[in-house]
């Protein structure tokens, strides 16, 4: 059973840059494999993808975020991480990460992460 | 972008009733690509459908996906306790981004 566990501090302060990461459990191959997604909630609001990356290096943004995001993967630790520069309260969120072995929909999902933006 | 459109915003059912929730894409959605989620309070969204009709694994066969082009369907034939949630729909298109809807509830009437 895949398993996905988000770390990372739970207060950044404006304009400086969120960083997570995300352990990767149960995979049966190697993480390399599969796409590895972020996702963010807004409380009280709807679900907004960031982007994603796969073994190969490939990474998509979401052209909203994709002059401040990016995403990186560590095969030999079998975890992947989101870094979100220059952030403001608009961006505070509970953040997602996500897998599947296809890029278009998520099956797994770790229980997401409640990062408040605020000085 | 597509945008998805999800309605209605809540719906009040009572268990055993049958739930009729409504995606609409902007455009078509390329390839039928689309899935829908149910998010309970203070937990992750769980994929119920994928491609538009197929079940995820585990989804029991209450819950069943149709439609394709801009207009998709996920009916829960008989609702149990546990089905009253967020249901969300999402694209992939032929291109990123991925985007959701802004959801349906489905509140206990």
């Amino acid at each position: 059973q895949v398993q996905l566990q988000e770390s990372g501090p739970g207060l950044v302060k404006p304009s400086q840059t969120l960083s997570l990461t995300c352990a990767v459990s149960g995979v049966s191959t190697n993480i390399d494999t599969y796409y590895w997604s972020w996702i963010r909630q807004p409380a009280g609001k709807e679900l907004e993808w960031i982007g994603h990356i796969h073994s190969t290096g490939g990474t998509n943004y979401s052209p909203s975020l994709n002059s401040r995001v990016t995403i990186s993967i560590d095969t030999s630790k079998n975890q992947f991480s989101l870094t979100l520069s220059s952030v403001t309260a608009a961006d505070t969120a509970v953040y997602y990460c996500a897998g599947d072995e296809e890029p278009r929909w998520f099956y797994y999902w770790g229980q997401g992460i409640l990062v408040t933006v605020s000085s | 972008e597509i945008v998805l459109t999800q309605s209605p915003g809540t719906l009040s059912l009572s268990p055993g009733e049958r739930a009729t929730l409504s995606c609409r894409a902007s455009q078509s959605v390329s390839s039928n690509y689309l899935a829908w989620y149910q998010q309970k309070p203070g937990q992750a969204p769980r994929l119920l459908i994928y491609h538009a009709s197929y079940r995820a694994g585990g989804i029991p066969d209450r819950f069943s996906g149709t439609g394709s082009g801009p207009d998709f369907t996920l009916t829960i034939s008989r609702l149990e306790p546990e089905d009253f949630a967020v249901y969300y729909c999402q694209q992939y298109g032929s291109s990123p981004p991925l985007t959701f809807g802004g959801g349906t509830r489905v509140e206990i009437k």
